[in-house]
């Protein structure tokens, strides 16, 4: 079955610094992958996809690149807000339309 | 569009009694899933549907656990008799298509067992 592998943290940055959360998966076939965002007291939110390799998805400025050499979708942010303080989860899903298989996510508190 | 909806958002009862989540799906999508959210254990796959038939029962932990979805509108996850280590977070999602389409969450509902 899927997996996912992304660091726990927290991640402790202060506003205006770069972020990187890795995340590198397993997946039987040729999954497309996703970028969750939660905030506190709320569900899951997209944040953005790549369904191939190479796709670069981006959104409210994060990015992530679909690296299928190095089964890696690692997100990007250049300059992190104090909103963007929130659980980040990383997740391949399978062309079969099977469920998001998640990690315990990674949280990210960004201070002024 | 409303989004998927949970009811109730809060849910506090005693150990032994029964439990009952509902959830709403997207108009239109033909995956549901159900989802819970701990501490330690973070986010697991309990079950999921599509077209209204249980694909993947897997996750769901035991047998007091057990999910319905008697139409394209409308789930249920029941739990009887509840316990204490039942109190967690449990998401609904709806999705429409296969693995390229996003998965869409409900706002939770939190359940205590006390």
């Amino acid at each position: 079955g899927n997996s996912v592998t992304q660091m726990e943290g927290p991640v402790t940055l202060s506003e205006e610094a770069f972020l990187t959360i890795n995340c590198t998966y397993t997946a039987t076939g040729y999954p497309s992958l996703f970028w969750y965002v939660q905030y506190p007291g709320e569900g899951l939110q997209l944040l953005l996809k790549a369904t191939k390799a190479d796709d670069k998805g981006s959104n409210k400025g994060f990015e992530a690149t679909y690296r299928k050499e190095t089964t890696s979708f690692h997100l990007e942010k250049g300059s992190v807000q104090v909103s963007d303080s929130a659980v980040y989860f990383c997740a391949p899903r399978n062309q079969a339309g099977t469920a998001l298989i998640f990690g315990k996510g990674t949280t990210l508190s960004v201070s002024s | 569009d409303a989004g998927v909806i949970q009811s109730p958002r809060h849910e506090v009862t005693e150990m032994g009694q029964e439990v009952t989540l509902r959830c709403k799906p997207i108009s239109g999508h033909d995956y549901l899933f159900w989802y819970r959210q701990t501490m330690m254990r973070g986010l697991e796959l309990l079950i999921y549907f599509n077209n209204n038939v249980p694909i993947d029962d897997s996750g769901m932990p035991e047998d007091r656990f057990s999910a319905k979805m008697p139409n394209a509108s409308f789930s249920t996850l029941k739990i009887q008799p509840s316990e204490p280590r039942d109190s967690a977070v449990y998401f609904c999602a709806s999705s429409f298509g296969q693995g390229n389409s996003p998965l869409h969450f409900g706002n939770g509902t939190r359940l205590t067992v006390t």
